[in-house]
């Protein structure tokens, strides 16, 4: 079955210009994340979804990250005014949940966003 | 600050050798899993485990969890090319709920 993808692959920005990143879930997926990876490094969290839902979105490193997920499904991840800093491959991922939480069970992820700054 | 640590950040192995992976973290955990990624998948799911389980299996991978130690180890025995990848552990903070840490990753080099 399809996975979660993730467009556009590749995102070259001139600093200063806003950015959309966008994730569509594994069909049924309850809940969904989004990460940034800098080279060499694992990913860190920014927030998470759950349907519509954004319940968490301690890990967005400023107010110029905004996220959002209107119908459950597909989400989008915004960078406003993006910086040099912002470079880094953005990941999402989607899980399952029947009790628990979200945690308890495996992330699929998409194969990110590689956003390039300059 | 990352919750996990993974130890060594680099480990190069022949071929049919065994590679052992440590994971150490700092808070109270619900469940620990480990990935791996590379170039070609991306991000893949290895194996979870819980809290109150000491040991998990799957194929070739071995798990371990010692919460008193707040520490997990990932065991890859015969191991192949296809396994050179970069392999992370990832937890839970037990009282901060949503939030799903990683660590910085073992970088792993298999060689024919």
């Amino acid at each position: 079955g399809a996975g979660v993808s993730q467009s556009p692959r590749y995102k070259v920005a001139k600093r200063g210009q806003d950015v959309a990143l966008r994730c569509d879930p594994i069909s049924g997926h309850v809940s969904l994340f989004w990460y940034q990876q800098a080279l060499g490094q694992g990913p860190e969290f920014l927030t998470y979804f759950q349907n519509e839902a954004q319940l968490d979105k301690s890990g967005l490193p400023s107010d110029r990250f905004f996220a959002e997920r209107p119908e459950g499904s597909v989400s989008t991840l915004k960078i406003q005014r993006t910086q040099q800093e912002d470079s880094a491959v953005y990941l999402c991922a989607s899980s399952l949940v029947f009790s628990g939480g979200p945690l308890n069970y495996e992330q699929y992820f998409g194969p990110g966003t590689r956003l390039t700054v300059t | 600050s990352q919750q996990g640590e993974e130890d060594p950040q680099a480990l190069s192995i022949q071929e049919g050798e065994n590679a052992t992976m440590n994971c150490s973290y700092k808070t109270s955990i619900n469940n620990l899993q480990w990935y791996r990624q590379n170039s070609g998948r991306g991000l893949v799911h290895l194996i979870l485990i819980r809290s109150n389980e000491r040991e998990k299996h799957s194929g070739r991978l071995r798990v371990t969890l010692d919460t008193s130690k707040k520490s997990s180890s990932l065991l890859i025995t015969a191991s192949r090319a296809a396994d050179t990848a970069s392999y992370f552990c990832a937890t839970d903070l037990l009282y901060y709920g949503q939030n799903f840490v990683f660590g910085p990753g073992t970088r792993l080099s298999v060689l024919p």
